[in-house]
């Protein structure tokens, strides 16, 4: 599994857009890259997942380099409840049998009025 | 669906005392994980299974036992609780097919005295 680097934290303003890089420079061929949030006393709740380019659905948006070597989370229009933890994992859909994620430190995400 | 369900929410141990946390999902899904989050880190693996009757070790397995007898139910045993112990633990399930999507149930708060 490989290794993702994030910032440890961000603030932001409501209305702004919230870009949010993760590093991960030994990232394989078979790996997918998966973002999920995480609010206070809850347990993580999937956003994204993509393998290449970019992937939209109604919440965000991941862009993905050809090199593949980052990605980049979008959160449009960030709102108060957007306030959370935000994680990049990196994984082998194909040959990691059981799905394992390593969940890093993460993003803590502050979003002000 | 009630989707994946934990019990206790809540729960006090003195050192040296046992316990099994419950998990529980509805959604038939084949794998299923048990994470502990220490305070201001990461989730960290301690056990998974991709089916009943299979089990297997993640990051942090020691001091832990966990069964599936059933696909729907998923318990965690701690044997001889330890201060160190002392966390919120999430159960997981994930249909194992094409995706990182994993649903967490709501957490129990453990404390090891």
């Amino acid at each position: 599994l490989a290794k993702t680097t994030q910032p440890i934290s961000m603030d932001s303003y409501e209305g702004q857009e919230v870009n949010i890089t993760c590093s991960h420079n030994n990232i394989a061929t078979n790996d997918y890259i998966t973002w999920y949030q995480q609010f206070p006393s809850q347990g993580p709740r999937f956003i994204i997942q993509g393998y290449k380019t970019k992937v939209t659905n109604e919440v965000a948006s991941l862009f993905i380099p050809a090199d593949r070597k980052s990605s980049t989370l979008s959160l449009p229009r960030v709102s108060l409840s957007d306030t959370a933890v935000y994680y990049c994992l990196v994984g082998d859909l194909i040959y990691n049998q059981g799905g394992k994620l390593i969940f890093g430190q993460g993003t803590e995400l502050s979003v002000k009025p | 669906n009630a989707g994946v369900t934990q019990t206790p929410k809540f729960r006090i141990l003195k050192i040296g005392q046992s316990m099994t946390l419950q998990c529980t999902q509805d959604m038939n899904h084949n794998y299923m994980y048990w994470y502990r989050q220490d305070p201001g880190m990461g989730l960290k693996l301690i056990y998974y299974s991709v089916g009943a009757g299979i089990t297997d070790k993640g990051e942090v397995p020691n001091g832990y036992n966990v069964s599936r007898s059933t696909t729907e139910d998923f318990p965690l045993r701690l044997e001889l609780a330890a201060p160190s112990q002392t966390s919120v633990y999430f159960c997981a399930s994930a249909s194992g097919t094409g995706s990182y999507e994993q649903y967490f149930g709501p957490g129990t708060r453990l404390t090891v005295t």
